[in-house]
């Protein structure tokens, strides 16, 4: 069973709305992290947020927010004020505690800014 | 700083051939991990080495493959009899400890591996 679901192959959104990119994720282990990482056309993977499944609030850093719903086991992520650079392949990934060395990554979202 | 190095950047082989790639992680981190990256596709772990020992190899796809880390810093992946299925983007990701959690993983630009 995939660990991590990225049901968006593709999204578009105008310059300066706000998107939502979807994850789900499966595990049993309560000791786990979510990671949100961008990769632009050039390659290099960027680390965004993380998010801890202890963690009582959800995990902002600038324009990026996770929206950590526990009991659905999704972990979305919501970019506020889309910029043109904001184009890019999004990766949700997942560390669980039991085997917490790994990155488990879902197969990504690419994301389109309209200007 | 500088962050984590990988070379070559591009690298093409005739099938049956030996390649190594190399990984040079960040000052400091002991932890380091090896991903690859089919085209279109989401990264898949290879292999993780906190200091210079491999407690998880289990992404390795076959016996082809494996991996050593000397010094606690360089590491080198080699895939022995090149296929063309090993034809993918090979990342290296290295993080300050393996055990904690929180701690993110940061990568390399990749070697770009095409084999003909």
């Amino acid at each position: 069973a995939q660990k991590i679901t990225q049901t968006q192959p593709g999204m578009f959104v105008q310059e300066k709305e706000a998107v939502t990119l979807d994850c789900t994720y499966d595990t049993s282990d309560p000791s786990y992290g979510l990671f949100w990482y961008k990769q632009p056309s050039s390659g290099e993977m960027i680390f965004l947020i993380y998010q801890g499944s202890y963690d009582q609030q959800n995990a902002t850093e600038g324009r990026y927010s996770l929206n950590f719903q526990k009991a659905r086991k999704s972990a979305n992520l919501v970019i506020s004020a889309s910029q043109l650079g904001d184009s890019a392949m999004y990766f949700c990934a997942m560390r669980e505690g039991s085997d917490g060395n790994k990155l488990v990554f879902g197969a990504g979202t690419i994301l389109r800014v309209k200007s | 700083g500088a962050g984590v190095s990988q070379s070559p950047s591009n690298k093409v082989t005739e099938k049956g051939k030996d390649v190594e790639l190399r990984c040079d992680p960040i000052s400091g981190h002991t932890a380091l991990y090896w991903y690859r990256q089919s085209l279109g596709q989401g990264l898949e772990f290879l292999i993780y080495f906190q200091g210079n020992s491999a407690p998880d190899k289990s992404g390795l796809p076959s016996d082809r493959f494996s991996a050593e880390r000397t010094g606690g810093s360089v590491s080198t992946l080699t895939i022995q009899r090149t296929q063309q299925e090993d034809s993918a983007v090979y990342l290296c990701a290295s993080s300050l400890e393996g055990g904690i959690m929180s701690y993110e993983q940061y990568f390399g630009p990749g070697t770009r591996l095409t084999v003909t």
